[in-house]
């Protein structure tokens, strides 16, 4: 069974609306984190924001937000007023357990900013 | 401040080579992560070295191998190169005494093509 689960291979949006990247896990740990990753077409992925297993607020960075149902098992990413250089992959990470491990990714998203 | 660097940035390479990836970690850092991200898909982890050991280690099979050296900088062998090893290698730092948030920090990746 897949860890992480996301949804929307590809999304169009109009520039400065806001738009929600799908993001589903998977686990038996009680302590995990979930993280959002942006990859432009360099190739190098950036850290966009991060949410704990036992953090009870959903996490904001700047237009970032992320929008975490824990029962659902769910971890959406909401960017406010997309802009054009927003266009990327987007992809969910989690780890699991209470140490620094690797993450585990999801497919991505490819989102696209249109004018 | 500087970041990840990794090098080579472009490798092509035929079946059956063996190839050497190389990472320094963002200053301050002692743990490398290293991952593979074929074409369309996210990055798996290969494994994790802190204190010049493997910590982790993901589904990968034993042609990948990897080092890191006292200045807390890694390598990446993978030996008997087959064609599904054409992939972008991302190379990520992070600091061992972090929890289940520890933000990893990526490199720009090395593009591996095996002919």
């Amino acid at each position: 069974a897949q860890k992480i689960t996301q949804t929307q291979p590809g999304m169009f949006v109009q520039e400065k609306e806001a738009v929600t990247l799908d993001c589903t896990y998977d686990t038996s740990d009680q302590s995990y984190g979930l993280f959002w990753y942006k990859q432009p077409s360099s190739g190098e992925m950036i850290f966009l924001i991060y949410q704990g297993s036992y953090d009870e607020q959903n996490a904001t960075e700047g237009r970032y937000s992320l929008n975490f149902q824990k029962a659902r098992k769910s971890a959406n990413l909401v960017i406010s007023a997309s802009q054009l250089g927003d266009s990327a992959m987007y992809f969910c990470a989690m780890r699991e357990g209470g140490g620094a491990d690797g993450l585990t990714f999801g497919k991505g998203t490819h989102l696209i900013i249109q004018p | 401040d500087a970041g990840v660097t990794q090098s080579p940035t472009h490798l092509i390479k035929t079946r059956g080579q063996q190839v050497t990836l190389r990472c320094s970690p963002k200053s301050g850092h002692d743990t490398v992560s290293w991952y593979q991200q074929a074409l369309g898909q996210g990055p798996q982890f290969i494994f994790q070295y802190y204190e010049e050991e493997e910590r982790q280690r993901g589904n990968f099979p034993d042609r990948f191998s990897g080092h890191q050296f006292p200045n807390y900088s890694s390598e990446l062998n993978v030996n008997a190169l087959l064609l599904g090893d054409s992939a972008l290698y991302l190379c990520a730092s992070s600091s061992g005494t972090g929890g289940p948030y520890n933000e990893q920090f990526f490199g720009p990746g090395t593009r591996l093509t095996v002919l």
